[in-house]
């Protein structure tokens, strides 16, 4: 059955370093999507992206992060210069095979990343 | 706007009771409503979703869950808990085409031999 992957599972960086997280969403998904979940808090929606460009974003992805499709198969997500309050686990989700008559869409989701920001 | 309400940030049950995990939600259109559970160390992985169709859902391990809008809720039930169901559970709303989702808090649910 396919699925989103995620890489590391954990990373672990300094405050101030840039990191990007790696993600690779089902191969036929069409969108692609980015949520954290800080410790004991829910689960949060950061930003969407569709042909190749953002289409919508929260108020919590600001200038220090970025995402990019750079090849087709990946999606990233890049935080610039992290600050502590960037630990969290960063789920991948794709969708895209949803039933547009219909109006939804399934979002499948990868195992995360847990970013440990020291 | 938006938003999921999960009450019972813990549930515990014995195994073999009932599980009822309590989600309700606010929408101002309609919504699409989904049950994820999470494993230590894991994805979410999807239980069910409510897609405007039939409003008592079943998913999968014996998951169900009914979208009563009078209520505004979309419990999540299953008769008779494994000890194998003992996850965190999610429950989430999007509307629309593609979009984003608003999840709750999340329940833990454990599970007594």
């Amino acid at each position: 059955e396919p699925e989103v992957t995620q890489t590391p599972s954990h990373q672990v960086t300094q405050m101030g370093q840039e990191v990007i997280l790696r993600c690779v969403p089902i191969s036929n998904h069409l969108y692609f999507y980015w949520y954290r979940q800080i410790l004991g808090q829910k689960v949060e929606f950061l930003v969407s992206f569709y042909n190749n460009e953002i289409s919508e974003k929260s108020e919590i992805f600001d200038d220090q992060f970025s995402v990019e499709r750079p090849d087709g198969s990946n999606f990233t997500l890049k935080i610039r210069s992290t600050k502590l309050e960037d630990s969290a686990m960063y789920f991948c989700a794709s969708g895209g095979q949803g039933d547009l008559a219909g109006g939804y869409n399934e979002q499948f989701f990868g195992p995360g990343t847990r970013l440990t920001v020291l | 706007a938006q938003s999921v309400t999960q009450l019972g940030s813990h549930v515990s049950v014995s195994e073999g009771a009932l599980v009822l995990l309590r989600c309700n939600y606010s929408s101002s259109v309609p919504p699409y409503l989904f049950w994820y559970v999470q494993y230590p160390n894991q994805g979410l992985q999807l239980l069910l979703k409510y897609t405007s169709a039939a409003t008592l859902v079943k998913g999968i391990n014996g998951f169900e869950a009914e979208f009563k809008k009078s209520e505004t809720s979309f419990h999540l039930t299953k008769p008779s808990a494994h000890m194998s169901d003992a996850a965190e559970y999610f429950c989430a709303l999007t509307w629309g085409n593609f979009n984003k989702f608003y999840f709750g808090s999340g329940t833990k649910l454990n599970v007594k031999p």
